[in-house]
């Protein structure tokens, strides 16, 4: 079964950091994009960032770019959200979710078939 | 960017009855075109792919159509489960921009 986890929201000041995990299983995680997409209280979905079954490429929504950055590890079969500068505008529950699978390298661009439950992050004094 | 823009906002309806719900993009995308649903607390599930392509595990009710910019979300026959909110998503180049959500309620 695939399942994917989210940890490491909760309560920050505006201008903190804060670092997100997304553990996953049940799927070769290597061979597969991965994205993080938010949704702000009582809002819509907003896709925040994107990195490839390899590390690269990677891409950010303009609202993020330059304050969040991506990775993953496949030893650990795990995605990681780094947040810093945080702003009021970034509270939102944030899920990762799991994009194509990857063959000889290349990555489709496709829909999300597999999400996380979500993890709560809150920007507020 | 490719703006997604849904219709309605929000909908009333009944068991057993047909629904549409419309997705328009601001450029022509082809079928690159995803149908999700959301219910409240929980994150969203993949219903369609590819505008039409039906994922696995998802009733036949549902069914999706469309390409170039406009895009419907068809429920045959709703049943109490579908009572949910639904957003489709352009898939094919950055930034992935979702539509703002069509409320379906009862």
């Amino acid at each position: 079964e695939v399942q994917l986890v989210e940890s490491g929201g909760g309560l920050v000041q505006p201008g903190g950091s804060l670092r997100l995990s997304c553990a996953v299983s049940g799927f070769t995680f290597s061979s597969y994009s991965m994205n993080w997409v938010r949704q702000a209280p009582g809002k819509g979905l907003e896709w925040v960032s994107y990195i490839s079954a390899s590390g690269s490429p990677i891409h950010y929504a303009d609202s993020v770019k330059g304050r969040f950055t991506i990775s993953r590890d496949s030893a650990k079969n795990s995605l990681y959200l780094q947040m810093n500068s945080l702003r009021d505008e970034d509270t939102a529950v944030y899920y990762c979710a799991r994009g194509a699978y990857c063959s000889n390298g290349v990555c489709p661009l496709s829909s999300f078939d597999s999400w996380g439950q979500g993890t709560l992050v809150t920007v507020s004094s | 960017d490719i703006q997604m823009t849904q219709s309605p906002s929000s909908v009333s309806a009944s068991v057993g009855d047909r629904v549409t719900i419309t997705c328009r993009a601001s450029q022509r995308i082809s079928t690159w075109l995803a149908w999700y649903q959301q219910k409240p607390g929980k994150a969203p599930k993949l219903l369609i792919y590819s505008a039409s392509g039906l994922q696995s595990g998802v009733p036949s009710r549902f069914s999706g159509s469309g390409s170039g910019t406009d895009f419907t979300l068809t429920i045959s026959s709703l049943q109490p489960e579908d009572f949910a909110t639904y957003y489709c998503q352009y898939t094919n180049n950055f930034p992935y921009t979702f539509g703002q959500g069509t409320k379906l309620e009862i």
